[in-house]
């Protein structure tokens, strides 16, 4: 079975300052694993994907995630947020041919 | 760049209609999908679809709902007797493959039962 944990359903950071929306895995296989972001009243929009290739991921924005199997994490940062960074984020997960699978999400807030 | 396009965006309907969401797929994907999100909550996997068959279903997707590709281009997901707790977002999706793909995600359609 698959999962992804997200600790914090809300974040609240200063504009200009490190995001860090922490997700972690559970998985029987290697995973592979998602980030999307949820602007209100908005779709999900594809952040970056990791694949089993470089363990550092670029997204799009300036957010970047770090695959560490030692850790089951993919925790995702952006060195310094900007106010339209507000939104819902969400870490997903996909074993192979399964479903892609949420987590419960983290609300961003930017505090001007 | 390529867009899965969902119509309507917002719908209001009676309990115990029924209701069609309309999902227009990127056309050169292969597989199609319905997650939904309940205000405030997950996003929750409801149904694949795959060469015109139903690849996977969770235990959401019980008899009342059915999905449909009815042509080339259209993904449909048809809920028979709309219930309260149906109310919620409604996301249609499309990926070209399997394996490491992620899913295109359409805007969504907010279903509200009354």
């Amino acid at each position: 079975a698959q999962s992804v944990t997200q600790l914090g359903s809300h974040v609240s950071v200063s504009e200009g300052a490190l995001v860090l929306l922490r997700c972690n895995y559970s998985s029987s296989v290697p995973p592979y694993l998602f980030w999307y972001v949820q602007y209100p009243n908005q779709g999900l929009q594809l952040l970056l994907k990791y694949t089993s290739a470089a363990t550092l991921v670029k997204g799009i924005n300036g957010f970047e995630a770090e695959f560490k199997k030692s850790e089951t994490s993919f925790h995702l940062t952006k060195p310094s947020a900007h106010m339209s960074d507000a939104a819902e984020y969400f870490c997903a997960v996909k074993n192979g041919n399964e479903k892609l699978t949420f987590g419960t999400g983290t609300r961003l807030t930017i505090i001007p | 760049e390529p867009e899965v396009t969902q119509t309507p965006s917002h719908q209001v309907t009676q309990m115990g209609q029924e209701v069609i969401l309309r999902c227009v797929p990127i056309s050169n994907h292969l597989y199609f999908y319905w997650y939904r999100q309940i205000l405030g909550q997950k996003v929750e996997f409801l149904v694949s679809f795959y060469n015109n068959e139903i690849s996977e279903k969770s235990e959401i997707f019980d008899d009342q709902f059915s999905v449909e590709r009815p042509d080339g281009s259209n993904f449909t997901l048809k809920i028979r007797s709309t219930k309260l707790e149906d109310s919620a977002m409604y996301f249609c999706a499309s990926s070209p493959g399997t394996s490491n793909y992620g899913y295109t995600f359409g805007s969504g359609t907010r279903l509200t039962v009354v």
